[in-house]
């Protein structure tokens, strides 16, 4: 099983849509998550961080169910321009120092 | 501020050969990591660095991987001899020293590696 599972998509979705991406994640000890947007052929992102209270961004909301262990990404109003990969990332502390744990991503498509 | 960066942004070498990937981070910057991104899969952890102390090496693949950085500013990762499953992308990432709290990794362009 994959530390970090998320659907690879892709996600198909008119401008102006609102769309919701979900991720699990398996270790219980996880510290703190955060969506990452990476672009075709460059390098991730911070796109934010996500935190047990929910976090809002602009369009952006991130939420975290630790009981679940299930972190999820919502997009209102989409643009061509959020067109990317968003990777689901956990934070592993590892010795007091900190490792990130990835997903495979979720590709996003939006369309005129 | 000039961000991380990595050089060669590419390299196609044949099996057996040597490779070395070069990083440099943020000014400033004392934890610099290095992961690895083959096709298909998600991006791996490879290992850590503080300053030039290796913190965490659990994720480097074997040992014809080779992780340097002498004098802790900028990282060298060497791959000798280079196999065919090494392809593909190595992103290097640099933060600040965190007394706790959460840190931000910021990647670099990566390198993209074919072994041929």
């Amino acid at each position: 099983r994959k530390e970090v599972e998320q659907d690879p998509g892709p996600f198909n979705v008119p401008e102006g849509a609102t769309v919701a991406f979900n991720c699990t994640y398996s270790n219980s000890a996880s510290q703190s998550f955060f969506w990452y947007r990476q672009d075709c052929r460059k390098e991730p992102k911070l796109l934010m961080s996500v935190y047990s209270s929910g976090n809002e961004d602009g369009r952006f909301t991130a939420q975290l169910n630790r009981a679940s262990q299930y972190i999820s990404l919502l997009i209102r109003d989409s643009k061509l321009s959020d067109s990317a990969t968003y990777l689901c990332v956990v934070n592993e502390w590892n010795t007091g120092f900190q490792k990130l744990v990835f997903g495979t991503g979720t590709r996003l498509l939006v369309s005129p | 501020e000039a961000g991380v960066t990595q050089f060669p942004s590419h390299s196609v070498i044949e099996k057996g050969q040597t490779v070395t990937l070069r990083c440099d981070p943020i000014s400033g910057h004392d934890n610099l990591y290095w992961y690895r991104r083959v096709m298909g899969k998600e991006i791996k952890f490879l290992l850590h660095f503080v300053k030039e102390s290796k913190q965490d090496e659990s994720g480097m693949p074997n040992n014809r991987f080779l992780a340097e950085r002498t004098g802790g500013t900028y990282s060298t990762l060497k791959v000798q001899p280079a196999e065919l499953e090494d392809s593909g992308v190595y992103f290097c990432a640099s933060s600040q020293l965190s007394t706790g709290g959460v840190e931000t990794q910021y990647f670099g362009p990566g390198t993209r590696l074919l072994v041929l």
